[in-house]
């Protein structure tokens, strides 16, 4: 079945450490988005990726890093650096960039900071 | 600041009431619209989405929604909901001059009382 593979489903980290959220897909799509969603903001663009070897900052991209080396993958690092990490983390994709064209999402990593 | 608002932050209804969610998004020119909906530990699924024609759209489980393009409106609506439609729903811009991103509102969650 073709879509987005979102792993671990579930991640703690300690204080201080980065960690990295996987996003893979099969679905031959081009663009691909980073969003963290808290309770009462809705979901936030953190990074996304119209083509490989190449990403945008979204609204909220301080403390995060990605990188676009296959078109399959779009990994997301959550760095020391972020003040408050904990939240849902999603990964989408879309099967061209600009217009007319829909989002698929993953199914979420929850990360924790322990 | 976000640029697509969700009016309603939780709505409570019983089952069979009519249902009607405000979105409305400040960017001007060409867009895509559409609605995702999240069920209790479930991923995003589109509902509907509007990219041109007819105002008018209708999406899956009997929902659908109104463009008003001089109002910068697309609302949300279902004549008679049911306990299942109980779940967050988003509502998501993606705007030709906004590069190619897809921005959410804040998310609305609906409650249905049965």
């Amino acid at each position: 079945d073709g879509g987005i593979t979102q792993s671990p489903k579930y991640l703690f980290r300690k204080e201080g450490q980065n960690v990295t959220l996987s996003c893979e897909q099969n679905l031959n799509h081009d663009a691909m988005y980073w969003y963290r969603q808290d309770p009462g903001q809705g979901l936030r663009l953190i990074y996304y990726s119209q083509i490989v070897n190449d990403f945008q900052k979204g609204d909220i991209a301080e403390g995060y890093s990605v990188s676009r080396e296959k078109k399959e993958s779009f990994p997301l690092t959550v760095t020391s650096a972020q003040k408050n990490p904990t939240a849902f983390y999603l990964c989408a994709s879309t099967t061209k960039t600009g217009m007319n064209t829909e989002a698929f999402f993953g199914q979420g990593t929850r990360l924790t900071v322990v | 600041a976000q640029s697509v608002s969700q009016h309603n932050h939780h709505v409570i209804l019983s089952e069979a009431a009519s249902l009607e969610l405000g979105c409305n998004y400040s960017y001007g020119g060409t867009v895509n619209l559409f609605w995702y909906v999240q069920y209790p530990g479930q991923h995003l699924q589109l509902l509907l989405k509007y990219f041109s024609g007819d105002p008018l759209v209708k999406g899956i489980k009997g929902f659908e929604a109104e463009f008003i393009k001089s109002k910068f409106s697309f609302n949300l609506r279902k004549p008679s909901v049911q306990w299942s439609d109980t779940a967050e729903y988003f509502c998501a811009v993606n705007a030709q001059n906004q590069g190619g991103k897809l921005i959410f509102g804040q998310g609305t969650e609906l409650s249905v009382k049965p």
